[in-house]
């Protein structure tokens, strides 16, 4: 079946340009999340949404940062006004249950590679 | 304070070799699941391994294991037969069950099969 796909794969924006990270999940997954990762190091936690609502945005570095999945299903990761240290993988995650608990894995995206220049 | 730890920036194997990635980790949770992922140049996390805090057994799938010491507070993943393949990034990753949905990762482990 289909995983969870992210576009666009590469995307290069000049300093001060808004971005927009799309992410469909995995059909029926409750819980989608993104996560930010620098060059070199391993993924940091972004935000969680449970079906449209999130739930937990502590990760986002700043107020120039939103995320939405407003029907519950694709979320988009938008960055207002970028700047280079925005630069990063950002990968989205999904999996199936409301309640994930510590047990249940997340299954990842391809992530979209921003590059601000 | 560092949630996971992973000591071993690189690492090289030769080719059908076993080799052992290691990951420290520190909560007080008593409930918590701690996961390995695998990144290949690609860029996608690949999920290779699960361990539970209550499990009694290493976890095992296929070639990996998990070396799991509770009361060290380490999970090292064991590949055996090392394939040129499984030359990638190695993430080791926690879940609590009290602080939050997402996984805490360490900085991974870059490992390389020689031929």
């Amino acid at each position: 079946g289909a995983g969870v796909s992210q576009s666009p794969r590469y995307k290069v924006a000049k300093r001060g340009q808004d971005v927009a990270l799309r992410c469909d999940p995995i059909s029926g997954h409750v819980s989608l999340f993104w996560y930010q990762q620098a060059l070199g190091q391993g993924p940091e936690f972004l935000t969680y949404f449970q079906n449209e609502a999130q739930l937990d945005k502590s990760g986002l570095p700043s107020d120039r940062f939103f995320a939405e999945r407003p029907e519950g299903s694709v979320s988009t990761l938008k960055i207002q006004r970028t700047q280079q240290e925005d630069s990063a993988v950002y990968l989205c995650a999904s999996s199936p249950h409301r309640t994930s608990g510590y047990k249940e894995t997340q299954y990842f995206g391809p992530g979209t590679r921003l590059l601000v220049l | 304070a560092q949630k996971i730890t992973q000591t071993q920036p690189g690492m090289f194997v030769q080719e059908k070799e076993a080799v052992t990635l290691d990951c420290t980790y520190d909560t007080s949770d008593p409930s918590y699941g701690l996961f390995w992922y695998k990144q290949p140049s690609s860029g996608e996390m690949i999920f290779l391994i699960y361990q539970g805090s209550y499990d009694q057994q290493n976890a095992t799938e296929g070639r990996y294991s998990l070396n799991f010491q509770k009361a060290r507070k380490s999970a090292n993943l064991v590949i055996s037969a090392s394939q040129l393949g499984d030359s990638a990034m190695y993430f080791c990753a926690m879940r609590e069950k009290n602080y939050g949905q997402n996984f805490v990762f360490g900085p991974g482990t870059r490992l390389s099969v020689l031929p």
